[in-house]
């Protein structure tokens, strides 16, 4: 099966530092990855799409440079979330989608960042 | 744009018992996925079931059916034979078959299923 892999599971960092979270697909290249963000007991929100070697999109309402994405190759994405204040506290969840297989994503386990 | 409507934040059921989770979109388009994921306390987001618009069978993955009703433009998912793990938040999707395969997610149903 196709493995995507977030590091860190979790972290805690202290307003005004920047905290970079990787979304790696282990055992396939990934055409397009896909960050969002899950408040507790709500759904997933679609921060970006993150396709290899060109700028990211974001959605309407995200910050682009408080949330800087960069795809550097086809098995990497990270998300830096620059300058963090405690409302940026949030799990962030990635996903990717098979070159050539389309159809389903692969979701990473997702990162429970803190801000302090 | 496409929105994705699940109505039923919570449910229950009895163990080996069928519950039925409910989900509406709203699309103008006409070739598209539809999923169901499920969300266990871990977070980790796990497929259950997929279902190609253009297919008219519904899917069915062994305890998992969905009921698709394309121009009512509802996706139903119905759990047989319920089990203790399968208590978790239930995620329907759309995803477009064109462009960036960006999926819309909707609010989510958390199922309890009761020993």
């Amino acid at each position: 099966g196709a493995v995507v892999s977030q590091h860190p599971s979790w972290v805690i960092c202290k307003s005004g530092t920047s905290v970079k979270i990787e979304c790696r697909s282990l055992d396939f290249q990934a055409t397009t990855m896909f960050w969002y963000r899950q408040f507790p007991k709500q759904s997933l929100m679609l921060m970006a799409t993150s396709n290899e070697g060109s700028k990211a999109t974001y959605e309407q309402g995200v910050e682009k440079d408080k949330f800087l994405i960069n795809h550097a190759s086809l098995t990497l994405s990270t998300l830096t979330v620059t300058s963090a204040h405690p409302e940026d506290s949030s799990f962030y969840i990635c996903s990717a989608t098979r070159q050539g297989m389309g159809t389903e994503a692969f979701f990473g386990q997702g990162t429970r960042l803190t801000v302090v | 744009a496409q929105t994705v409507t699940q109505s039923q934040p919570e449910m229950s059921v009895q163990e080996a018992e069928t519950v039925t989770l409910s989900c509406t979109y709203d699309t103008s388009e006409s070739d598209y996925y539809l999923f169901w994921y499920k969300q266990p306390p871990s977070r980790q987001m796990i497929l259950v079931i997929r279902q190609e618009a253009y297919k008219q069978q519904n899917a069915t993955e062994n305890r998992f059916s969905v009921n698709f009703q394309k121009a009512a433009k509802s996706f139903s998912l119905k759990i047989s034979d319920s089990q203790l793990g399968d208590a978790a938040m239930y995620f329907c999707a759309y995803r477009s078959a064109a462009g960036t395969y960006k999926y819309i997610f909707g609010t989510g149903t958390r199922l309890k299923v009761l020993a």
